[in-house]
């Protein structure tokens, strides 16, 4: 069976300091793979996405980027930390041959202070 | 491009009653549907999907949602509320299986009163 594994589950980190939060998928090949953020009252925004090992497309200019580096991993990165970057930080994935649904890890809440 | 509709940021419901969440839908070709929870510090989970086979979806958790094209709805249903229901429930649309991105609608947060 395939599992989505999230990682640090908590961070708190000052603003102007960098970001590193990794995802990882066992049990799936070539998924599909998805950043997205909950701020507080603002819905789940999707920020990137992967079709695959160093494709990726940034849904909303920020100062975040992502990277995946290999086939079932996912980082999202960034230089410098805002304020406005805290919020619940969740990954997904889907495979193909499937209806599109998405399949989430357990999720990041990152404090920026 | 697609658009997704819940109706309601907040819906309190007594334990034993019907929970209905609603979800409107628009979409230039017929959608494919979800229906996700998601707990308290948790990721989201499936709960059930429309892929144009039945119009009456059956989910986890006792939870069913009906797809109704002239109403462009699909809204969320269990006939009686458990205190275990309390989450944050959002619905999803898909225009196509081959199709990179879902769109979520805004969620819909149920309290569950004893």
């Amino acid at each position: 069976s395939q599992t989505i594994h999230q990682w640090p589950a908590t961070l708190v980190q000052p603003v102007g300091s960098p970001l590193s939060l990794e995802c990882t998928v066992e049990g799936t090949s070539n998924p599909n793979l998805y950043w997205y953020r909950q701020a507080a009252g603002r819905g789940l925004q999707l920020l990137f996405y992967s079709v695959g090992i160093g494709q990726i497309s940034s849904e909303v200019p920020q100062n975040l980027s992502a990277s995946r580096p290999q086939d079932r991993q996912f980082i999202l990165s960034s230089k410098k930390l805002l304020l406005s970057d805290s919020g619940f930080y969740l990954c997904a994935w889907r495979s193909w041959g499937t209806y599109n649904e998405q399949f989430f890890g357990p999720g990041t809440r990152l404090t920026v202070l | 491009a697609q658009s997704v509709t819940q109706l309601g940021s907040h819906v309190s419901v007594s334990e034993g009653a019907l929970v209905l969440l609603r979800c409107n839908y628009s979409s230039s070709v017929p959608p494919y549907l979800f229906w996700y929870v998601q707990y308290p510090n948790q990721g989201l989970q499936l709960l059930l999907k429309y892929t144009s086979a039945a119009t009456l979806v059956k989910g986890i958790n006792g939870f069913e949602a009906e797809f109704k094209k002239s109403e462009t709805s699909f809204h969320l249903t269990k006939p009686s509320a458990h205190m275990s229901d309390a989450a944050e429930y959002f619905c999803a649309v898909s225009p196509s299986a081959a199709g990179n991105k879902l769109t979520f609608g805004g969620g819909t947060r149920v309290l569950v009163k004893p």
